[in-house]
């Protein structure tokens, strides 16, 4: 299996708090995603990166930030939580941008 | 519209059965095609690649109609451990995801 670590894998938060979701991989892969999904919409992209410090937006963008500061962690942030924003968290790398991706365990995310 | 359209199922299906799931993209400049398998509160993993040729692996077959922008997964004599989520992927530099169909295999 990939090296790729997601933490925590459960978290259960007040709305109106941040929080931060870490993925961490050993494979030194440049490309990283961050995906939340939800029944009946499957997995939406939220933010991408390719290579430290080059991050993007993805379509369900609002209301997360990212940040790599180095190769193998890329996190994302709940700025202030919202219900809206309970869903299963998925972090995936790939070698290149469409390659087959290997995913993180998930965390799953319950704002209160 | 969504960019990447599955039915949900569930297809319910007998051991032994063949099943077979259809999907369809709507954006023609997308460059290549996956099925993933995704298991009850578990990650996505990849199940094959589909080319435009077909492609066989196991009791697995992939078709891909570029013209009609529409790709199939066959499964042959179903398993029970073949009850999963299939999803479908399109890659377009940044992977698509379909919601996913449903599939369980019953004794």
């Amino acid at each position: 299996d990939a090296g790729i670590t997601q933490s925590p894998r459960h978290k259960v938060t007040e709305t109106g708090t941040p929080v931060t979701l870490r993925c961490h991989q050993t494979e030194n892969h440049r490309y990283m995603y961050w995906y939340r999904q939800d029944p009946g919409h499957g997995l939406r992209l939220i933010h991408y990166s390719y290579g430290v410090k080059d991050t993007d937006k993805g379509e369900v963008s609002d209301g997360y930030s990212v940040s790599r500061s180095k190769t193998e962690d890329f996190l994302l942030t709940l700025e202030s939580a919202t219900s809206s924003q309970t869903s299963v968290y998925f972090c995936a790398i790939t070698v290149t941008p469409g390659a087959e991706a290997f995913f993180g365990q998930g965390t799953r995310l319950t704002v209160v | 519209r969504k960019e990447v359209e599955q039915d949900p199922g569930p297809f319910n299906v007998p051991e032994g059965a063949t099943v077979a799931f259809n999907c369809t993209y709507s954006n023609s400049a997308s460059q290549s095609f996956f099925w993933y398998r995704q298991d009850c509160r578990k990650e996505p993993k990849l199940l094959m690649s589909v080319y435009s040729s077909g492609n066989e692996d196991g009791r697995f077959t992939a078709q891909l109609n570029r013209a009609s922008q529409y790709i199939s997964l066959l499964i042959r004599d179903s398993k029970l451990s073949d009850s999963a989520t299939y999803l479908c992927v399109v890659n377009r530099n940044k992977l698509v995801f379909g919601a996913g169909t449903i599939l369980r295999v019953k004794s």
